[in-house]
């Protein structure tokens, strides 16, 4: 069964500095893997899809990559800014069933002015 | 813009109501699910549908039951509410890849807040 863990599960970072969220996932058999991001008490808000034959996706100040080999993906975050306060998730699809998908736990991000 | 949803922000039920959520997507999309959350957990799956009528299982099915009679229209049905089920629930809907359309990308709703006192 697909483990996904995402560390630290809270990170405080000054406005400005760039930052790495990390996740990691057991079984490399993946169809693709998402990024998402959750504000306090909403849903989640697809940020980036990595397909599993890809090496990173990229949308703004956002940079995510994904080694399958070593069951990792990283969300870059450039330049942070407090409106990045927020929840973010991975989450993993199962190469065989791709609506069969696992999440990590979260990484809570809060940026400080 | 894809907009999944959900009824109801917040509900507060008692212990062995029947209850419903209720979600809808207007995007046509054939897949649909539901989720709870619970802190340190993550997101785990109750039901999902991959089209009218059609349902399976998911992780934690157990005290829950869904019914798909539309495809804009997933609902997640507690027969008789625990305390074990308050949680946030949350809805989401993604394409099959038909016609073309961005695959497995799922799209969530603002989550439902319930409380079983």
């Amino acid at each position: 069964k697909q483990e996904v863990t995402q560390i630290p599960a809270a990170l405080s970072v000054p406005e400005g500095e760039n930052l790495v969220l990390n996740c990691s996932f057991t079984d490399s058999a993946i169809y693709n893997l998402q990024w998402f991001r959750q504000d306090p008490g909403k849903g989640l808000t697809s940020l980036l899809l990595i397909q599993s034959s890809q090496r990173e996706q990229t949308s703004g100040r956002l940079n995510a990559s994904l080694d399958k080999s070593s069951g990792r993906s990283t969300l870059y975050i450039a330049a942070s800014q407090p409106g990045d306060s927020a929840t973010y998730l991975c989450a993993v699809a199962n190469f065989y069933n791709n609506n069969d998908m696992r999440f990590g736990a979260g990484t809570r991000l809060t940026v400080k002015p | 813009d894809v907009k999944v949803t959900q009824s109801s922000r917040y509900l507060v039920k008692r212990t062995g109501e029947k209850v419903f959520l209720e979600c809808v997507q207007d995007m046509d999309h054939e897949n649909m699910f539901w989720y709870r959350q619970d802190p340190g957990l993550g997101l785990r799956l109750i039901y999902f549908s991959y089209d009218v009528k059609m349902k399976e299982k998911g992780d934690i099915p157990e005290g829950y039951s869904v019914s798909r009679e539309k495809k804009e229209r997933f609902s997640l049905i507690l027969e008789s509410a625990s305390t074990n089920q308050t949680s946030m629930y949350l809805c989401a809907s993604s394409s099959s890849g038909r016609w073309n359309r961005a695959k497995n990308i799922q799209y969530f709703g603002a989550g439902t807040r319930l409380s079983v006192l």
